[in-house]
């Protein structure tokens, strides 16, 4: 069945260090969404990417859809202990469905 | 305007029990779909309802059910409680399934099986 596996599921940064997770998904999706879960919270939507190679940035964050749409990127630059949480991809295939996450800890 | 609403926040129940939880989507919002998240877990995949129908359905067993009301409003009901539904149910709400405004979530119920 259709499956979107993130890479890495745990990662520990030092603040002030970038932070990268992966997206990759068993099959073509028509665009990739991206949220956020804080500890403690709901996940909350960040952004949703459409097109083929598509970038997009959201301050310190930048979002990046394959060229084959089957994989996605999130690019954390300079991690602040702000940016702790959980990061989920989400995308539409056959159906809707949700990454496994990566879970971001920042060390101060 | 409102959110997603989830009642109960807090929910402690026996093994054997029955439990019925409830969401209402955003206003607008046709497309509903719960989640079960345990402690360091993703988000499993529950059911999603569209205008009072079941269009998807996680691998959970029969114990799992839900429904949906005219007014969009969701209930989802767990029979016989097992010690391992203890989680997070999220309930999360959309204009189209998702495709292209993405989900707004509820706070969750949290539900401990004692």
């Amino acid at each position: 069945g259709q499956q979107v596996m993130q890479i890495p599921q745990y990662q520990h940064v030092q603040e002030g260090e970038d932070f990268t997770t992966y997206c990759n998904s068993s099959t073509t999706l028509s665009n990739i969404q991206w949220y956020k879960q804080r500890p403690g919270g709901h996940p909350v939507f960040l952004i949703q990417l459409v097109k083929s190679g598509e970038v997009k940035k959201q301050k310190r964050l930048t979002f990046q859809f394959g060229e084959a749409k089957k994989n996605s990127s999130l690019h954390i630059t300079a991690t602040q202990t702000t940016d702790v949480g959980t990061y989920f991809c989400a995308g539409t295939g056959y159906k809707y469905i949700f990454g496994t996450g990566t879970r971001l800890k920042v060390l101060a | 305007k409102a959110g997603v609403t989830q009642t109960p926040r807090y929910l402690i129940k026996t093994r054997g029990q029955q439990v019925t939880l409830s969401c209402s989507p955003i206003s607008g919002h046709r497309s509903v779909s719960w989640y079960q998240q345990t402690p360091g877990q993703g988000l499993q995949f529950l059911f999603e309802y569209f205008s009072e129908t079941q269009r998807n359905k996680g691998n959970f067993p029969g114990r799992f059910s839900g429904r949906q009301f005219s007014n969009s409003r969701s209930e989802m009901n767990v029979s016989t409680l097992e010690l391992g539904d203890s989680a997070l149910y999220l309930c999360a709400s959309s204009l189209d399934g998702g495709a292209n405004y993405g989900y707004t979530f509820g706070s969750g119920t949290r539900l401990t099986v004692v």
